[in-house]
């Protein structure tokens, strides 16, 4: 099982500030790496795929970067709808598998 | 604009069977050729991919539930299940059902999504 290991865990920003978060995995995993959002009460959404391409209707201030093992989403410039948890997910086509990261909370400082 | 539903019991006794369903509206399971999965989420933490089914009935599966999972289709109600065997508390989650991005994709990433119903497992 792949393992994705996310960075820190939680991360306290204002408004404003750019937020870096790290995504590592325990084996390539190409560029098959996919980032959400997620706030509470609601179902996740998809931010970013393929490890920089931006869903439909994301924000450009969201971007995605990296292949391999390590990938880093930023968020240039921290939007108060903006503070959530993230989470990375890996996928595999085969056999197929998924794994997802632990998350990252980005909190108001 | 295609959307998902899930259903199902809110309560579960230990070593029973959780059965969930999620409906589509919006479009149809068999037209669409995509893959739809399921996902959980424990309280508090994060999120687990269960497994996949295409609309022709094929399956994958998480490896470290297989063994207890079997995903089923019914294209006639426009709607896909997930069933659990010998559940314990360790199985209490909110489940989402899911649809990926691309067609081709089982596993992820998945763009749509339910709005996911919780099941505790308890007696």
């Amino acid at each position: 099982e792949i393992v994705l290991t996310q960075s820190p865990a939680t991360l306290s920003l204002s408004p404003g500030e750019r937020a870096t978060l790290s995504c590592r995995a325990s084996q390539s995993v190409s560029s098959y790496l996919a980032w959400y959002q997620q706030k509470p009460g609601q179902a996740p959404r998809l931010l970013i795929y393929d490890a920089s391409n931006r869903a439909t209707g994301i924000p450009a201030r969201f971007s995605g970067s990296g292949s391999g093992t390590d990938f880093t989403l930023t968020i240039s410039s921290l939007e108060p709808e903006d503070f959530a948890v993230y989470y990375c997910q890996q996928r595999s086509n085969w056999p197929p598998d998924s794994t997802f990261g632990q998350g990252t909370k980005v909190e108001i400082k | 604009q295609l959307q998902l539903q899930e259903s199902g019991p809110g309560l579960v006794k230990p070593s029973e069977t959780l059965s969930l369903t999620c409906t589509v509206s919006g479009g149809s399971i068999s037209s669409s050729s995509y893959y739809w999965g399921w996902i959980r989420q424990p309280p508090g933490k994060g999120l687990e991919w269960i497994g996949s089914i295409y609309y022709s009935g094929s399956t994958y599966y998480n490896p470290s539930l297989k063994s207890r999972v079997t995903i089923s289709v019914d294209t006639s109600k426009n709607q896909f299940s997930l069933k659990l065997s010998s559940v314990t508390a360790a199985d209490t989650a909110v489940y989402y059902c899911a649809r990926p991005l691309n067609y081709y994709d089982s596993s992820g990433p998945f763009d749509i999504w339910g709005q996911g119903t919780m099941v505790t497992v308890s007696s």
